[in-house]
């Protein structure tokens, strides 16, 4: 049973507006939460993460959002761009010192230009 | 650059056989994570290694096993390849206790016929 589900296989964005990807998860033991970015031929890189004491955090143009209640979070990507084109994974853990990330099938989103 | 590197990139093995994966940590890190990455899925935690001990399991079986060397490179292990083993097999390291500040490798992708 998926734990951390992404329901978006992909996204198409024109240049310039915004992006959100979307996140759910069912686990209430998870307490961290990370967004990766990931192009072909590479591994996933970090982009963004958020604890459960917080409900947004920022860092540029990528903003996630944390709805605890919910269990669902969001990426919001302001202004996208072209180079943004990639796969987007969701990941959770049951702290920022945990051992294991759990993440979700990804969202491939394509910005065009 | 990551500086976390996997070798081979590429590997083809028959079913039934036996292969070993191999990863190098970044410089000051002392935990290696292993994560298989099957088509159209996201990562999938198999075991995590810190000072040369597991430390963190998944849901896999035991013929996946690993190894860590006192300079925190790893190896993965997988006995008796199944068809179903085709992935791509991500590491990852960090130091313990600090999940969210993973680099991953660019993966090493496995096709068993």
């Amino acid at each position: 049973d998926q734990q951390v589900k992404q329901n978006s296989p992909s996204l198409s964005v024109q240049e310039g507006r915004i992006s959100i990807l979307n996140c759910d998860y069912t686990n209430s033991m998870f307490d961290y939460f990370l967004w990766y970015k990931k192009y072909p031929a590479e591994g996933p890189t970090f982009l963004i993460s958020i604890s459960s004491i917080k409900d947004k955090n920022e860092d540029g143009r990528f903003t996630v959002f944390l709805n605890k209640s919910a269990k669902h979070l969001s990426l919001h990507i302001v202004p996208s761009q072209p180079g943004d084109s990639a796969v987007y994974f969701c990941a959770a853990s049951e702290s920022q010192a945990g051992t294991a990330l759990i993440f979700g099938k990804g969202t491939t989103l394509s910005v065009s230009s | 650059e990551t500086g976390v590197t996997q070798s081979p990139t590429h590997l083809i093995k028959t079913r039934g056989q036996q292969v070993t994966l191999r990863c190098s940590s970044q410089s000051g890190h002392n935990t290696v994570s292993w994560y298989q990455q099957a088509l159209g899925q996201g990562p999938q935690f198999i075991f995590q290694y810190y000072r040369e001990e597991e430390n963190g399991r998944g849901n896999f079986p035991p013929r996946f096993s690993g190894l860590q060397f006192p300079n925190y490179s790893s190896e993965l292990n997988v006995n008796a390849l199944e068809l179903d083993d085709s992935a791509l097999y991500l590491c990852a390291s960090s130091m313990k206790d600090a999940v969210g500040e993973a680099f991953f490798g660019q993966g090493t992708r496995l096709t068993v016929v």
